[in-house]
């Protein structure tokens, strides 16, 4: 079965620090993953996708299938990164449903 | 461009208790989504359209949940009856095509059932 597991509910980091937000996805085929962000009061929103390999406000994420990890990481933290981050996969090809892990809230302290 | 409409934004009913949600999708969005996000989890998908079309209902309890697209623009998801729990921020997303195209999600519906 298709599942998307983000092991921490909470992340706690210094403004400054590295972060990096686990994501572990169990798929059988060939996924497309991404990651989505809600800021406090703000919509869900696309963060970032893999097949594109961009980095979006410093963020990135590398696929990594060996280890069914798509793990976000920031070299240096933000207070404005704060916010609830999720990971998401996509797929079987043709309807491309997505499912989304449970979530991890990211604070970054001054 | 204007975003993802939903209405209402917080719904407060007794269980048994029928209640409908609206989403207004982007202009030109073929896809419609409806997820559900229970507190502390992520958004489950709950029904998918194309178009006015259904690609997947999968997740969708068919014995108390009904959505409809109606022209290929405007959706409703309705609830008869209720249950405690049904309480959920019922999210509504657009995206241009199915396939890898970006969700553009709406502010979602919070409803609480008695």
């Amino acid at each position: 079965a298709q599942r998307v597991t983000q092991p921490e509910k909470l992340l706690s980091v210094f403004k400054g620090a590295p972060v990096e937000l686990k994501c572990n996805y169990s798929y059988s085929g060939s996924p497309e993953l991404f990651w989505y962000v809600q800021y406090s009061r703000q919509r869900l929103q696309l963060l970032l996708r893999h097949i594109s390999r961009e980095s979006i406000k410093g963020f990135t994420a590398d696929l990594n299938k060996g280890e069914t990890s798509f793990h976000l990481k920031k070299p240096f933290a933000q207070e404005e990164d704060s916010a609830m981050y999720y990971c998401a996969l996509s797929g079987p090809e043709g309807t491309y449903k997505y499912i989304f892990g449970t979530g991890t809230r990211l604070k970054v302290l001054a | 461009e204007a975003g993802v409409a939903q209405s209402p934004r917080y719904k407060i009913i007794e269980k048994r208790q029928s209640v409908a949600f609206w989403c207004n999708p982007i202009s030109g969005h073929a896809t419609l989504y409806w997820y559900q996000q229970i507190l502390g989890q992520g958004p489950k998908l709950l029904i998918q359209f194309q178009n006015n079309g259904v690609v997947d209902d999968s997740q969708l309890p068919k014995d108390r949940f009904s959505a409809e697209r109606l022209k290929g623009v405007d959706s409703t998801l309705k609830i008869q009856p209720a249950k405690l729990e049904d309480s959920a921020v019922y999210l509504c997303a657009s995206s241009l095509s199915t396939g890898l195209e970006t969700q553009y999600f709406g502010p979602g519906t919070r409803l609480l059932v008695l």
